[in-house]
This record gives structure tokens, sequence and C-alpha cells, in this order.
């Protein structure tokens, strides 16, 4: 039984560049949240997917954006980036809006230099 | 806001010491409690959870957490530490809407560093 796998493990962008981050929700699950934990700190919510729509958002700029699919996978898109969106970014999934328990991905680190 | 604070940001322990480890969350409401570990260079795994029921949670190898509601804390604690206990431990909550969750909520975490 597959994990939540997510893509790519490594990044490196400059400054105003975009990126794309991917993820792959653990078999049936369709629920789909992504996190950024910078260095030091405790992972912080970014948003929540839900039948292919954002359900709920932390308090991150319009720079952060999501989108699910049907086979409901996920990515993140972040634009303009800035040096401070230098972090882990995590995907983590459960078995529908109820699911409480949230099974995490290995992340992937994004560097901006 | 909810917020979750973690006491201590780093422990150093001897094998076979006691650990215990600080959790309070501020929220007035319903709530789920979770202890997550993050070993080095693996993802974020979960450790135990507290829903409802027994505020005595037995998790994953020999820990466990008191949920105190009066204090609004979620401590964790293991008997004896060992080597391999060395990791990040993240106490996190979200709040319970009727059928639904709130996102989770992470303090920032206590490194845990275990000396053989």
């Amino acid at each position: 039984d597959a994990g939540v796998t997510q893509s790519p493990t490594h990044l490196i962008k400059t400054r105003g560049q975009q990126v794309t981050l991917r993820c792959s929700p653990k078999s049936g699950h369709d629920t789909v949240s992504w996190y950024q934990q910078a260095l030091g700190q405790g992972p912080q919510f970014i948003f929540q997917y839900y039948e292919e729509e954002e359900r709920q958002r932390g308090n991150f700029p319009d720079r952060f954006s999501g989108h699910q699919f049907p086979n409901y996978s996920s990515e993140l898109n972040v634009n303009a980036l800035l040096l401070g969106d230098s972090a882990l970014y995590l995907c983590a999934s459960t078995p529908g809006l109820a699911g409480w328990e949230q099974y995490f991905g290995p992340g992937t680190r994004l560097t901006v230099t | 806001a909810q917020s979750v604070s973690q006491h201590n940001h780093h422990v150093i322990l001897s094998e076979a010491a006691s650990l215990e480890l600080g959790c309070n969350y501020s929220y007035g409401g319903t709530v789920n409690l979770f202890w997550y570990v993050q070993y080095p260079g693996q993802h974020l795994q979960l450790l135990l959870k507290y829903f409802s029921g027994d505020p005595l949670v037995k998790g994953i190898k020999g820990f466990e957490a008191e949920f105190i509601k009066s204090k609004f804390s979620f401590n964790l604690r293991k008997p004896s530490v060992q080597w391999s206990d060395t990791a990040e431990y993240f106490c996190a909550v979200n709040a319970r809407y009727g059928g639904s969750q709130g996102n989770l909520i992470f303090g920032k975490g206590t490194k845990l560093s275990v000396k053989p």
C-alpha cells in the first residue's frame, strides 16, 4: 500500500520564478492538505483540497495556489518566489473531510536563491 | 485563534532516562490532539492521537500521552528512552466542527537528543 508520495525531492529556484510541487495521496484517501515547514519551525497549514475544491486556507498570500485532480492527486504552485519561501513543503492526506488522522509525505525541499 | 506551545526547544537525555515533553494548546472547543515524530531524514510519522474517551493514550514505541482538559495540556511521556528515540517531536491540534475537522496546528517542535 503506497503512502503519500511527493515530487520532486529537492528543488532550487531563483527569486521571482514560479514553482509547482506535486503530491499523490495515500491509496483510498481523497483529501489533500499542504503545509510549509520552515527551518526550526513546525509545519504551517497552507490549504486543503477535497472534491477538486479548496476547502480551507491558512494565512498564506495568493501567490500560493493549488489544484486537485480527479484522481485526488494535487499540485501546489507558488508564484513570484521570495527568499522566505525556502522551506520543506509537506503534503498530507486523509480519507474524507472527517478523516482525523493525516498521513504525511516525505516533503519537497525548496531552496530559493 | 488556535495555537500550540511546546515548552522545550531542545532536550538532551541519557539512555534509560525518563522523558516528558510539554504541550499546551489554546482553543475553547472540542479538539483532536496528536504527537508526531520526525526522525532524522525521515517524514513525519504519527506517534499517538487522542480523539475522545480515556485521556491516557498509548502510542507506538512505548510512548504515551495524557490529555488534561482543565490545563489544555497533552504531554508526551516515555519511561525509558533509547538512542533510537533521537528525533524531533511535534504536538498538533485540530478543532472539531460536527463531522468535520479544522486544519492541523503544530507547535514549533522539541528536538530530543539521546546520548548512548
